[in-house]
This record gives structure tokens, sequence and C-alpha cells, in this order.
């Protein structure tokens, strides 16, 4: 049963440019949730996606999106990349009420040139 | 809102000899607790949670966790450490809402000197 899975591994980027990263949740899960690592740093939410839509959201501006496909998959985009968007973006899969716990996946390790 | 404090950045511990890594929370609600390991380059992987049912957790690899709600605390132990268990480890809280925003404390390192 494979579990929660991200792509690319790692990913370098200059500033200004664009990013896409992609999850497919651990199979059964229908929520995906995406966190930003920075170095040395505890995870910090970034959104949830549940159903296809947006359902919640942390502290981070609109250069930040995502989406959310039928098959439950998810992708993160960053647009106009900053300096400080080097990190590792985690993804998170669960299922059911607020008491499941999310399913983490390695993470893609992003870093802005 | 809700948030958690790790009390240590890092604890070094020899194999073998117990580990305590401590954790004190704050929530507005009866919350939802877990612990959280990263290994180096990986993911998170779920050690143990408390959901508000028994205080005292059990998780995997010999790690438990006890719940105290007078002491805000929720701190992670193991009778004896092993090579294996150095990583960083996160206390996590969230609010037993419809969805679920974790909320990270600031990690604590665990190393493991033989």
């Amino acid at each position: 049963d494979a579990g929660v899975t991200q792509s690319p591994t790692h990913l370098i980027k200059t500033r200004g440019q664009q990013v896409t990263l992609r999850c497919s949740p651990k199979s059964g899960h229908d929520t995906v949730s995406w966190y930003q690592q920075a170095l040395g740093q505890g995870p910090q939410f970034i959104f949830q996606y549940y159903e296809e839509e947006e359902r919640q959201r942390g502290n981070f501006p609109d250069r930040f999106s995502g989406h959310q496909f039928p098959n439950y998959s998810s992708e993160l985009n960053v647009n106009a990349l900053l300096l400080g968007d080097s990190a590792l973006y985690l993804c998170a899969s669960q299922t059911g009420g607020a008491d499941q716990p999310q399913h983490f996946g390695d993470g893609t390790r992003l870093s802005i040139l | 809102a809700q948030s958690v404090t790790q009390l240590d950045s890092h604890v070094s511990v020899s194999e073998g000899t117990p580990v305590l890594l401590r954790c004190n929370y704050s929530s507005s609600y009866s919350p939802s607790l877990f612990w959280y390991v990263q290994h180096p380059n990986k993911g998170l992987q779920l050690l143990l949670k408390y959901t508000s049912a028994a205080t005292l957790v059990k998780g995997i690899n010999g790690f438990e966790a006890e719940f105290k709600k007078s002491e805000t605390s929720f701190h992670l132990t193991k009778p004896s450490a092993h090579m294996s268990d150095a990583a960083e480890y996160f206390c996590v809280v969230s609010e037993p809402t419809g969805f679920q925003k974790l909320v990270f404390g600031t990690g604590t390192r665990l190393l493991v000197s033989p």
C-alpha cells in the first residue's frame, strides 16, 4: 500500500520563476494539506484541500495556490519565487474527522537561487 | 489560537538510558495532540496521538506520552534510547473541529551516543 508520494524530490529555481509541486495521497484518503518547512524550523500550514476546494488557509500570500483533482491528488503552485521560499514542502493526507492523523510524504526540497 | 512550546531544542542521551522530550500546549478547546518524528531528509512519521481518550498514550517504537491538563503538558518518554531514535521530534496540536490544521512546535533534536 503506497503512502503519500511527492514529486519531484528536489528542485532548483531562480527568483521570479514559478513552480508546481505534486502530491498523491495515501490510498483511501480524500483530504490533502500542504506545509512549508524552512531549515531548522517546524512545518507551517499552507492550506488544505477537500472535495477539490480549499477549505482552510494559513498565513501565506496569494502567490501560493493549489488545486485538488477528482482522484484526490493535489498540486501546490508558487509564483514569483523569492529567496525566502527555499524550503522543504510537505504534503500530508488524511481521511475522516479531525482526530484522524495526517500521513506525510517525504517532501520536495525547493532551492531558490 | 492553539500553540505548542517545546522546552528543549536539543536533548542528548546515552544509548539505553531514558528519554524525556518536553512539550507544553495552549488551546482554547479540548485539543488533539500528536508527536511526530522526522529523520534527516525525510517526511514526518506519526509516533502517537491523544484525542481525549486515555491520558497515557502508547505509540510506536516504545514511545509513550502523558496528557496532563492541569499542567498543559504532553511530554514524550521512552524507557531506553536506541541509536535509531536519533532524529527531530515535533509536538503538534490541532483543534478538534471539522478539519485539522496542525500547529507544530519548533522541534527537539534528540542525540543518542553509544
